[in-house]
């Protein structure tokens, strides 16, 4: 079953423009960490952030975190035709077993 | 590194064959998952191993799939016999999970096409 739920389903944006993505889950976390997919290809590793970051950046990514809503965002600013992909946010809980879950993704397309 | 690498990458059968996806995980890696993905349910956690014993097969769907992983670089995913429904994208991933965190890297996956 799906832990994180991303959110918009779909976001299309001009170039230049900031993209923001949202997830929300619903159990406690350990870590959280946004993926990102081209189509037809694996999940690529984007950041990680941990349940007692509030923020965490790399180059234009943001991701912010809010324990106490459940909730974080993925943040791309000046984007770029190239950043068309679907995104995904990841959780895991903890415990003895790593096990990453992953939400339904948000499909960005960023327009020339 | 050559990353993770899935064999094939694309796999047509009829219902009723066996099926065998194939994956080499990055060297050093100590845990391997393997994902289905579709439309409909999106990425869906089937198994993973941590040094090669399976830890968590509860996301294989039914008796039909069974995953082995013999060494260190090698895993299976085999589905016998096949069903149209088991259509999807099978991705093996792995990762160097530490303090029980980790990034995964994703093979480019195995497209599955059941007649």
């Amino acid at each position: 079953s799906q832990q994180g739920e991303e959110d918009p389903q779909a976001l299309s944006i001009q170039e230049g423009e900031n993209a923001t993505m949202n997830c929300s889950y619903k159990t406690s976390i350990n870590n959280l960490q946004w993926y990102r997919q081209n189509s037809g290809r694996g999940l690529v590793h984007l950041i990680l952030i941990r349940s007692n970051e509030r923020e965490k950046h790399s180059g234009r990514l943001r991701v912010t975190l809010d324990t106490s809503k459940k909730s974080s965002s993925l943040l791309i600013t000046a984007s770029r035709a190239a950043d068309t992909a679907s995104y995904f946010c990841a959780t895991d809980s903890g415990g003895s077993n790593y096990k990453l879950t992953f939400g339904k993704g948000t499909l960005l397309t960023v327009n020339p | 590194d050559a990353g993770v690498i899935q064999s094939p990458r694309h796999e047509v059968t009829e219902m009723g064959q066996e099926v065998t996806l194939r994956c080499k995980p990055i060297s050093g890696h100590n845990s391997l998952f393997w994902y289905r993905q579709t439309m409909m349910r999106g990425l869906e956690l089937l198994i993973y191993f941590n040094n090669n014993v399976p830890i968590d097969d509860s996301g294989m769907p039914e008796d039909r799939f069974s995953a082995k992983m013999p060494n260190a670089s090698f895993s299976t995913l085999k589905i016998q016999p096949s069903e149209p429904r088991d259509s999807a994208v099978y991705f093996c991933a792995s990762a160097k999970v530490r303090a029980n965190t980790g990034e995964l890297f994703f093979g480019e996956g195995s497209r599955l096409t059941v007649l």
